[in-house]
């Protein structure tokens, strides 16, 4: 069965980074795109980007283009994501989802809990 | 970007009960590349529709969507004591992907 997996809660003081990993299993991990979404406390769903988990190509929401990296590694079925010059209002749950062609995100992670606080 | 708007906030209603949701687009929606999900305390969103009014995988059919263009509904025929949840729209077919603020279902 398709699931997948993050890594657990970080606590960050303002101007560190973050990395959060999402590790695919059940399925073939290169021939899907994994996207990353956050929710901040009592906030809306929040798109932050994608990978191409096959090819390795990304688009990062432009909110956070200067900030966010969104990388790979095949041999773990693993997608990361990192955000860098973090502040407190990044203090969210963020999410892998993976993305299928006909239905969207049909899979999601269980969430990482961010906290940033001085 | 698409600004989605969810009408109304909160909707209580009793088991048994019909629920109507919105969600109106600030453009039209490409493609009706529109999806709804289910999110509960503590846990992650899950996909109910998708393409604006097709049930994923598992989903029973007291959940419907319709809609395109800039306006959608999704309608839970009957409400089970499981439904009770936080309703989200997305909208994929732009970027930036975007969400809606939310319908809680709350029971009555």
């Amino acid at each position: 069965q398709v699931q997948l997996v993050q890594s657990g809660a970080e606590v960050k003081k303002p101007g560190a980074s973050v990395k959060v990993s999402c590790k695919a299993s059940g399925y073939s991990f290169t021939t899907y795109i994994m996207h990353w979404v956050r929710q901040a406390p009592g906030q809306r769903l929040e798109w932050v980007g994608w990978i191409n988990a096959g090819s390795g190509n990304t688009k990062y929401s432009q909110k956070f283009q200067d900030r966010v990296t969104i990388t790979r590694d095949t041999s773990a079925s693993t997608a990361y994501m990192e955000l860098s010059s973090l502040r407190s209002e990044d203090t969210a749950v963020y999410y892998c989802a993976r993305y299928h062609s006909n239905s969207n995100f049909d899979y999601w992670g269980q969430g990482t809990l961010v906290t940033v606080s001085s | 970007e698409i600004v989605l708007t969810q009408s109304p906030g909160t909707l209580s209603l009793s088991p048994g009960e019909r629920a109507t949701l919105s969600c109106r687009a600030s453009q039209s929606v490409s493609s009706s590349y529109l999806a709804w999900y289910q999110q509960k305390p503590g846990q992650a969103p899950r996909l109910l529709i998708y393409a604006a009014s097709s049930r994923a995988t598992g989903i029973p059919d007291r959940f419907s969507g319709s809609g395109s263009g800039t306006d959608f509904t999704l309608t839970i025929s009957r409400l089970e004591p499981e439904d009770f949840a936080v309703y989200y729209c997305q909208q994929y077919g732009d970027s930036p992907l975007t969400f809606g603020g939310g319908t809680k279902v709350e029971m009555k």
